[in-house]
Formats: structure tokens, sequence, C-alpha cells
């Protein structure tokens, strides 16, 4: 069965500061990795998603995530936080689609912080 | 529309009630799924169709869920005799037919059981 740890239920950070958000994960096979945000009140939107072309995936709003197999981690950061960047961050991992399981298990999420 | 919408986005129900929860997905999306996401948690499969076929409904926690897409577009999930555990956001997303899994999440709907 697959799993997805996120430590950190609520990560504080300045604006300006580095952001740095932990995902592990498990998977019996290589799996799609995925990063979503969530607004209050909103539903989730996709930030980035990993499928094997390459370990270090760019997404929107100036993210990136790096695979690495070895500690089974893929781990969010940003280089400058914004104000609008506070919101809550969910790590998510699906098998690849050729095995047939399309579900998105999900870590418990992270709530960001930025403080002015 | 744009993207995936769902209806009402907020529920309030009585204990013992049913309800029905409605999800538009987006033009062309054959798959389609639910999730449950409750207070300070991450979203857990409910179900899973493509097209009209329900492939997968090994999430849904009782008997008293239950979801149909009769026409292989919109879908409704409906929770009977609602109980106070049920109490939750309803997420639904779908799926275009190539790609590599990335999900598109309506708003959600907030159900309350009161």
């Amino acid at each position: 069965a697959q799993s997805v740890t996120q430590l950190g239920s609520h990560v504080s950070v300045s604006e300006g500061a580095l952001v740095l958000l932990r995902c592990n994960y498990s998977s019996s096979v290589p799996p799609y990795l995925f990063w979503y945000v969530q607004y209050p009140n909103q539903g989730l939107q996709l930030l980035l998603k990993y499928t094997s072309a390459a370990t270090l995936v760019k997404g929107i709003n100036g993210f990136e995530a790096e695979f690495k197999k070895s500690e089974t981690s893929f781990h969010l950061t940003k280089p400058s936080a914004h104000m609008s960047d506070a919101a809550e961050y969910f790590c998510a991992v699906s098998d690849q689609i050729e095995a047939g399981s399309y579900q998105l298990t999900f870590g418990k999420g992270t709530k960001l912080s930025v403080i002015p | 529309g744009a993207g995936v919408s769902q209806s009402p986005r907020y529920k309030v129900a009585k204990r013992g009630q049913d309800v029905a929860l409605r999800c538009d997905p987006i033009s062309g999306h054959v798959s389609l799924f639910w999730y449950q996401q409750a207070l300070g948690q991450g979203p857990e499969f409910l179900t899973y169709f493509q097209n009209e076929a329900q492939l997968d409904k090994s999430g849904l926690p009782s008997d008293r869920f239950f979801a149909e897409r009769p026409e292989g577009s919109v879908s409704t999930l409906k929770i009977q005799r609602t109980q106070q555990e049920d109490s939750a956001v309803y997420l639904c997303a779908s799926l275009p037919p190539s790609g590599f899994n990335e999900q598109f999440f309506g708003p959600g709907t907030r159900l309350t059981v009161l």
C-alpha cells in the first residue's frame, strides 16, 4: 500500500525566506508524485508533478521539488516566500497509469504561514 | 465551464437525513473521482468512475454511501441516514484522457451533520 508522510503540520517562515515543505512516500512501484495547494474554502490546485522524466521538477508560482529515490522523498521548496503563499500544501502519490490504479493517496497536509 | 463544479457548496443536514452532492466534471474528462476530506486531514479516496462505469469503490466507508454517473458526465454522491462522522468536505476531481494522472479538483461541498 502507498503512503505519504508530511513532516510538520504547520510551518512558519518570514516573507522572503526559503520555504521547505517535507514529503516522504512509500510505494511498491515507481510512483507519480504531486504537490497540491489549497487556499481556504477552495479545492486543490496542482503545483507540480513528478513523472520520472526529470528528478528536479519546476512548478507554478516559483515552487520546485526534487525526487530522491534513495531517500524516498519529494520535498517542496521556494527560494523566497511571498505573503500569497500562505495556504495548505498536500503531497500525493499514485501508481503509474500502466498499473491501472488512479487514486491519489495524500499526506495530511502542511499549513504554511508567512510572517511579514 | 472551465473547471470542475460542485453543488451545493455548503450543506447542513440533521442526523438521519439523506443528502445528495453533485459534481460536474470538465467536459471531455472521462474519469471522475470522489474524495472525502475531514477537518485537518488530507483528502481520502472514496470512489472512481470511468465514463459511467464505477471501477473502484473501495474507499466508500459504509453501505450508506452510494455514487452514480449514469450518463458518464455528471456524478452524484449520495449519503443515506447521515451521521455526525460524515461531516467533511467532499471533493470531486476529473482526469483528462491522457497525461500523468493530473487530477483537476472542484471547490468541494462542505457537509455538516448536526
